[in-house]
């Protein structure tokens, strides 16, 4: 298994002010996934970030508005830019220690956008 | 694109009694499916995985079974206890992206 820290566990932030979220693992992992979940709703994926390329970003959602950096095999970051109350959700970091095997998640970030 | 379902949305039963959660999904081509736990507000919690080949898996009072040709998995939870109380997710994982997709959970309420 893996155990990840996610940090903040919250926060209330003004529209239009970015906030950056760090994942951190225990061990050293090859695919790291973030994901989002709006209120009442399930899962959706951000992106999947391998250390050392580029974030490959599901639709609809962009770079620009989701900057993610992997600069090692055990951190990643989610920056969540310019944003509005509509970005008000739980975001999660999650690890896969090879592809396809189990999944693990971080606590997740509760994020409020007033 | 794999569309995942969990019924019921919600269940409310007695302490004692046992659960089955079931989740459906639409394209049988899985590389494994696996059973979370989300508290409110919370992350997930890996509770099982099964993968394709796979029929069953159990973990103490837990146990999921697969149906990969029908596109069904169900959970079952023994004797269910008051800190049962969560929401469970189905996450099945392609095979030929190797994403995870979701279903919306199913809302667990055990009565003491």
């Amino acid at each position: 298994s893996a155990v990840i820290s996610q940090k903040p566990s919250r926060d209330i932030c003004q529209r239009g002010t970015s906030l950056t979220i760090q994942c951190q693992v225990d061990s050293q992992v090859t695919m790291m996934f973030w994901y989002r979940q709006q209120p009442g709703q399930s899962l959706t994926l951000i992106a999947t970030a391998n250390q050392g390329s580029e974030a490959t970003y599901e639709s609809g959602f962009v770079i620009d508005k989701f900057p993610i950096s992997r600069p090692n095999l055990t951190f990643s970051t989610l920056t969540v830019s310019n944003m509005s109350p509509e970005d008000s959700s739980i975001y999660l970091c999650s690890v896969e220690a090879v592809e396809g095997t189990e999944a693990f998640f971080g606590q997740g970030t509760r994020l409020t956008v007033v | 694109k794999q569309e995942v379902t969990q019924i019921p949305a919600a269940l409310s039963v007695p302490e004692g009694e046992n659960l089955v959660l079931n989740c459906s999904f639409t394209d049988s081509a899985i590389y494994n499916l696996q059973w979370f736990r989300q508290d409110p507000g919370k992350g997930l919690t890996s509770l099982l995985l099964i993968q394709s080949s796979q029929r069953e898996q159990t973990s103490g009072r837990l146990n999921a079974s697969l149906d990969k040709s029908s596109g069904r998995s169900t959970l079952y939870i023994a004797a269910s206890q008051p800190g049962d109380s969560a929401t469970y997710l189905c996450a099945v994982k392609g095979s030929n992206d190797y994403k995870l997709s979701f279903g919306a959970g199913t809302t667990v309420t055990v009565r003491a």
